[in-house]
């Protein structure tokens, strides 16, 4: 069955310091993932997406097919990146949705 | 970008009343809207797809006739909780796509409904 999995509900670090939130998935095809980002009291948002390689304020995702894997990286965490993220994975069926994972709540102290 | 419209923002009924919350494109057409609930502190769940012009296509456990959707618009879909309970209480949240089924796959969400039943 299609899932995503965030191990990690909280992960705290320092202004400055690197940032890796975790994202597993186990899909049966060719998976498209995605990160989705809520700051506080804001709307849920695409922050990106595996198949556009970019780099969006500073984070990046590479998806490892070996790992199963998708995890969402910063080099130097800024205090405004403090956040809801949530992994998504599409279901390439006809309905095309989305399954997220449970979320991490990333906390970047002054 | 594209933006999407959700109404009311929060809403509070009485156990047994019905409630309809409103999803907008505002500056696109959405051929496929999505129906997510979250509880509090856990992720969202997947309650429905709807495709404008037919039927919504209900996630295993979720209550067709509990949970109406409609989408009679290529910028409307709406959700309406029927005879509401306690445990209906939630945070609705809906999104759309905009372009063919294989085409783009992002989302754009709305800002949420919050609902308590008394």
């Amino acid at each position: 069955a299609q899932r995503v999995t965030q191990p990690e509900k909280l992960l705290s670090v320092f202004k400055g310091a690197p940032v890796e939130l975790k994202c597993n998935y186990s899909y049966s095809g060719s998976p498209e993932l995605f990160w989705y980002v809520q700051y506080s009291r804001q709307r849920l948002q695409l922050l990106l997406r595996h198949i556009s390689r970019e780099s969006i304020k500073g984070f990046t995702a590479d998806l490892n097919k070996g790992e199963t894997s998708f995890h969402l990286k910063k080099p130097f965490a800024q205090e405004e990146d403090s956040a809801m993220y949530y992994c998504a994975l599409r279901d390439g069926g006809a309905t095309n949705k989305l399954i997220f994972g449970t979320g991490t709540l990333l906390a970047v102290q002054p | 970008g594209a933006v999407v419209s959700q109404h009311p923002s929060w809403v509070i009924c009485k156990s047994g009343t019905s409630v309809k919350i409103e999803c907008r494109s505002l500056d696109f057409q959405a051929t496929t809207m999505f129906w997510y609930r979250q509880f509090p502190k856990q992720s969202l769940m997947l309650m429905a797809t709807s495709n404008e012009g037919s039927k919504a296509t209900y996630e295993q456990g979720v209550e067709k006739d509990k949970f109406l959707i409609n989408h009679a618009s290529l910028t409307l879909s709406t959700l309406t909780v029927t005879s509401a309970h306690p445990e209906d209480s939630s945070f609705y949240i809906c999104s759309a796509k905009t372009g063919p089924v294989s085409g783009a796959n992002v989302l754009t969400f709305g800002a949420g409904s919050r609902l308590t039943v008394l």
